[in-house]
């Protein structure tokens, strides 16, 4: 059973730039979740994709946008860098008819901004 | 704001129970309780929910109190490879909240 795979495991970029992180979900799963978590600190939920739309976002500025593919993998997109962008990211899976709904996390992608 | 509250830190020895509490004072009758841990620098991981019924799953057990107002997640027999952070979360399910709010957790060190 696949479980959810994220990509690259880990990233350096320089303050201003742009970067894509990706995603795909356990299998079976339609529904993916982004999460960011700073060092230190619990994971803080960024937005959920389902239907290939956003459907619910946390409290993050617009450079915070995303995509998700017929295929339910999805894309975290970050622009105009900034330092504390520096964290884990992380994804999440889950299948809508499940009405308890737990989400499956992957490994993570460290970004580190500098 | 995340709506439990957990002991920051706890030891437990090795083979031995270790119970894990979560407060949840303000909890709703819609909303589930789901106990996630964390392993240093990995993805979270699922370990069990509930909403008022004692679970038990391969990896733990949750007992929540009849008022549901706190539960305790339960590792039997702790092993070394068990320490990691604890995050007890809640949130409805027949609702439009699809997030999960984490609190800061509990460090659980499993101790030789």
């Amino acid at each position: 059973d696949a479980g959810v795979t994220q990509s690259p495991t880990h990233l350096i970029k320089t303050r201003g730039q742009q970067v894509t992180l990706r995603c795909s979900p356990k299998s079976g799963h339609d529904t993916v979740s982004w999460y960011q978590q700073a060092l230190g600190q619990g994971p803080q939920f960024i937005f959920q994709y389902y239907e290939e739309e956003e459907r619910q976002r946390g409290n993050f500025p617009d450079r915070f946008s995303g995509h998700q593919f017929p295929n339910y993998s999805s894309e975290l997109n970050v622009n105009a860098l900034l330092l504390g962008d520096s964290a884990l990211y992380l994804c999440a899976s889950s299948l809508v008819e499940r009405v308890t709904y737990e989400q499956y996390f992957g490994p993570g992608t460290r970004l580190t901004v500098t | 704001d995340a709506k439990t509250t957990q002991p920051p830190s706890m030891d437990c020895a090795e083979g031995r129970a270790a119970n894990l509490p979560c407060n949840h004072s303000t909890i709703s009758g819609n909303e589930y309780v789901y106990w996630y841990r964390q392993i240093h620098s990995q993805g979270p991981q699922y370990i069990i929910h509930g909403l008022k019924n004692n679970e038990t799953n391969e990896m733990a057990s949750l007992i929540i109190t009849e008022d549901r107002k706190s539960s305790t997640l339960i590792l039997p027999h702790a092993t070394l490879r068990d320490t990691a952070v604890y995050y007890c979360i809640v949130r409805a399910v027949d609702t439009r909240t699809y997030k999960y709010i984490f609190g800061t957790g509990t460090r659980l060190k499993v101790l030789a």
